[in-house]
């Protein structure tokens, strides 16, 4: 069974501050997707990465996909409330099969004014 | 082009009633996932569908069925509600291999 742990599972921080998220396993993704989600609404995709290594910016936040496909982080930059909301992460499967996604438990993320 | 929809919004239900979920699919999508939230968890994977065939299941009890239809919307139907069901419901659809999007999702509610 494949597992994707996510930390930290809490961040509150003052609006223009930088923070980071992680996501690991001990097992190789294909693939690897963050989605953000608000209360009440469905996740929203924020990014993929699929080659080890990988750095993809959007706008302020900076998602690595580590060397070896098993982990992941998102860096956000000067936060503002906007990006108040739950962060998850989601990897792909690594060998044949449904394209199903395995998901972390999110790190809901409180920035205040 | 339109995105994933899902209804009902909201449901309630009794312990030991049926319940049924539908997902319209985003545009040129051809396959269907559903997934399971409790509250404070990550989505759990239910189930996906393939050009109306199941193409992969989570670890969810057979009372945990679906549907896939010529136009690639789906059906969700749970029996034998437990309390446990209560949750939200996620519909995602792709293309095959691609990055899935998700509907906002049906919050059942079983009492």
């Amino acid at each position: 069974t494949q597992l994707l742990e996510q930390s930290p599972q809490f961040l509150s921080i003052q609006e223009g501050e930088n923070l980071t998220v992680y996501c690991n396993s001990s097992s190789v993704f294909s693939s690897l997707q963050w989605y953000r989600q608000e209360p009440g609404e469905g996740p929203v995709l924020l990014v993929t990465v699929v080659t080890g290594g990988e750095v993809k910016k959007l706008k302020r936040l900076t998602f690595q996909f580590g060397d070896a496909r098993k982990d992941s982080s998102l860096h956000i930059t000067a936060a503002q409330p906007g990006d108040t909301g739950l962060y998850l992460c989601a990897g792909g499967p690594s060998g044949a099969g449904s394209y199903q996604l395995t998901f972390g438990k999110g790190t809901k993320l409180s920035v205040i004014p | 082009e339109t995105g994933v929809t899902q209804s009902p919004t909201h449901l309630i239900k009794t312990r030991g009633q049926q319940v049924t979920l539908r997902c319209s699919s985003q545009s040129g999508h051809n396959t269907v996932s559903w997934y399971q939230q409790a509250l404070g968890q990550g989505p759990q994977f239910i189930f996906q569908y393939y050009r109306e065939e199941e193409n992969g299941r989570g670890n969810f009890p057979p009372r945990f069925s679906g549907l896939q239809f010529p136009n690639y919307s789906s059906e969700l139907n749970v029996n034998a509600l437990e309390l446990d069901d209560s949750a939200l419901y996620l519909c995602a659809s792709s293309t095959t291999g691609s990055e899935q999007y998700f509907g906002p999702g049906t919050r059942l509610t079983v009492t």
